[in-house]
């Protein structure tokens, strides 16, 4: 089955900085992988998705990650911190049926 | 925006009681889920739904059941609620051209369940 391990439960970064949230999975095929972001008592929306076609995957808000299947990773990057980016986030993998298996979760804080 | 609209928002309930969460959708998916959200555990499915009157369990489904009668809304229903079903529960539907796996799922803006 389907496993998503996020490495770390908070991130904390300053303003300006990059920002790296690490993501490992588990798959027995040939995953789909996303990002969802969540602000405080809001719903979850989607940043990007990685199905195949390009290794680096490029989203919402300047976010990008890249797929390494040699490293089982879906690291999320970003190059310049903004304090609007201070969130929860979410690796998902997909199971068969379309499934969703998420990690535990990221906590982005960004200080000023 | 997906279409996606949950009722009710909040809901503050005792032991016991039976609970009924709605989830309504705009444009005409096949495919709808039910997720809680714990701390710690992301977000877990709950059941979801191929289609009007077709339904399959979750990872977590035990003390919860669903219902879809026509395609719009799917409610999920807490027999008789308890304090560890505390929790955010969240209703999506899945958009896609594509393939089960690559398509995306979006998500409702969630209700906040308390059992006391």
């Amino acid at each position: 089955a389907q496993s998503v391990t996020q490495l770390d439960s908070h991130v904390s970064v300053s303003e300006g900085t990059p920002v790296l949230l690490r993501c490992n999975y588990s798959s027995s095929y040939s995953p789909s992988l996303f990002w969802y972001v969540q602000h405080p008592n809001k719903g979850l929306q989607l940043l990007l998705k990685y199905t195949s076609a390009a290794t680096l995957v490029k989203g919402i808000n300047g976010f990008e990650a890249e797929f390494k299947k040699s490293e089982t990773s879906f690291h999320l990057t970003k190059p310049s911190a903004h304090m609007s980016d201070a969130a929860e986030y979410f690796c998902v993998v997909t199971e068969y049926g379309n499934k969703l298996v998420f990690g535990a979760g990221t906590i982005l804080r960004v200080k000023s | 925006d997906a279409g996606i609209t949950q009722s009710p928002r909040h809901k503050v309930t005792e032991t016991g009681t039976p609970v009924t969460l709605r989830c309504h959708q705009t444009e005409n998916h096949r495919y709808m889920y039910w997720y809680r959200q714990d701390p710690g555990h992301g977000l877990r499915l709950i059941h979801y739904s191929y289609g009007v009157k077709d339904t399959d369990k979750g990872e977590v489904s035990d003390g919860y059941s669903v219902s879809r009668s026509k395609t719009e809304d799917f409610l999920l229903t807490l027999e008789s609620a308890t304090s560890s079903q505390t929790s955010v529960y969240f209703c999506a539907i899945r958009k896609g051209t594509s393939g089960a796996s690559t398509d995306t799922q979006y998500f409702g803006p969630g209700t906040r369940l308390t059992v006391l």
